[in-house]
């Protein structure tokens, strides 16, 4: 079946400092791969997505690259904000199922 | 487009009462989804229907939840009688009926059940 492991948190980091978070994902077939942002008291939001092999997603700063060979989407920033404080979300969808699957989500914290 | 319209935003409620959950997803979305998150579990998906019909409700704990979808604007996830672990934050997702499509997700029903 379909699983996403994602890296555990809490991260910490001080403003301007790179991010990663690892993401790596067991699928059949050729999955879509999500990333979502959940800022405090509120809904979940689609930060970027993928839809191939090789496919780069991108958005506010944010990047991460499909990697069909090491079954990976990992999430990079060059440059955090105290704004970017929030949970992030790996996910994918594939198969004939419309739900996705989500990893357990990391806890970003940025200090000013 | 509103989005995914989700109320009440918060409940209270005592143990043992009716709580039910409302949500209006974005329009012309076919696939709806109800999740429910808790520190200890998560981010779990309770049930999700495809044109009004559900079609995978193994994720619903129990027979105190129920979820119906009467139309394809409106959706609700019921909780009788309610107890103490059931409080959590419910959200309501929305999108296309199309594998690997992006799910909208509303701003949630924080339940607090005492």
């Amino acid at each position: 079946g379909n699983s996403v492991t994602q890296m555990e948190g809490p991260v910490t980091l001080s403003e301007e400092a790179f991010l990663t978070i690892n993401c790596t994902y067991t699928a059949t077939g050729y999955p879509s791969l999500f990333w979502y942002v959940q800022y405090p008291g509120e809904g979940l939001q689609l930060l970027l997505k993928a839809t191939k092999a090789d496919d780069k997603g991108s958005n506010k700063g944010f990047e991460a690259t499909y990697r069909k060979e090491t079954t990976s989407f990992h999430l990079e920033k060059g440059s955090v904000q105290v704004s970017d404080s929030a949970v992030y979300f790996c996910a994918l969808g594939s198969g004939s199922a419309r739900q996705l699957t989500f990893g357990s989500g990391t806890q970003l914290t940025v200090l000013p | 487009d509103a989005g995914v319209i989700q109320s009440p935003r918060h409940e209270v409620t005592e143990m043992g009462q009716e709580v039910t959950l409302r949500c209006k997803p974005i329009s012309g979305h076919n696939s709806l989804f109800w999740y429910r998150q808790t520190m200890m579990r998560g981010l779990e998906l309770l049930i999700y229907f495809n044109n009004n019909v559900p079609i995978d409700d193994s994720g619903m704990p129990e027979d105190r939840f129920s979820a119906k979808m009467p139309n394809a604007s409106f959706s609700t996830l019921k909780i009788q009688p309610s107890e103490p672990r059931d409080s959590a934050v419910y959200f309501c997702a929305s999108s296309w009926d199309r594998v690997g499509e992006t799910q909208y997700f509303g701003p949630g029903t924080r339940l607090l059940v005492l």
